[in-house]
């Protein structure tokens, strides 16, 4: 079994839908993160938690929101759906402290808007 | 923010050694070198992490000269299976309460061929 899980793997909506991509992770980490990644872009990032109820923003957090209510979730929102809003999208959690910091990706979620 | 300037691609041949260097010419004093390796679509995977001269695992080898201003990651014997995009990074104070974050670039896409 992943330690980090993505659901849904694939998902296809249309503009203006509120959508949830939703993370669990079984690692016991209280780090959680959440990038996308478009090709020739490389991975960016759009929200993190150190704990629950811990929210920070990253790079690209306009157009999202994300909701941590226990350890093992983090769930990624988009209110209202945008094309240029289709993208890989992956979390992460991490161990480690300071610079030596090690994330864990789960397998993703390909998201497109139509 | 430390940046890593990496070679967009580079091709091998099964079982040849592959050196992948990375620049980092403003890394700072507290930041570790840390490489994670993708394939389609799956997310990153940490490979190895270093702070200074030489570290290896089971899967590679990353070498860091005294003044840290670039690393080398070593593949010995590569396989096809070795196709991936590898990534350099270099944290200041990777995803702590400070706000800096890990980021990642385009990565290095290495083609191994028969």
């Amino acid at each position: 079994d992943a330690d980090v899980t993505q659901t849904p793997r694939n998902r296809i909506t249309k503009t203006g839908k509120r959508i949830m991509l939703e993370c669990s992770q079984t690692k016991g980490h209280d780090r959680m993160y959440w990038y996308r990644q478009d090709p020739g872009l490389g991975l960016r990032l759009i929200y993190y938690s150190f704990d629950v109820k811990d929210i920070n923003k990253g790079e690209i957090s306009d157009g999202y929101s994300v909701s941590r209510q226990a350890q093992a979730k983090f769930s990624l929102s988009l209110e209202s759906a945008i094309p240029n809003q289709t993208a890989l999208y992956f979390c992460a959690t991490s161990e480690g402290q300071g610079a030596n910091e090690k994330l864990f990706f789960g397998s993703g979620t390909q998201l497109s808007v139509l | 923010l430390a940046k890593t300037t990496q070679p967009i691609s580079m091709d091998s041949y099964e079982g040849q050694e592959v050196n992948i260097t990375c620049s980092h010419n403003n890394i700072a004093t507290n930041d570790y070198i840390t490489w994670y390796q993708q394939f389609p679509s799956q997310g990153p995977r940490f490979i190895i992490q270093g702070y200074k001269t030489k570290v290896t695992n089971e899967v590679a080898s990353l070498f860091i000269p005294a003044d840290r201003k670039s690393s080398t990651l070593s593949l010995p014997r590569v396989s096809l299976s070795d196709t991936a995009v590898y990534y350099c990074l270099v944290g200041d104070l990777p995803l702590t309460g400070g706000g800096n974050k890990l980021t990642f670039g385009t990565g290095t896409q290495l083609k191994v061929e028969l």
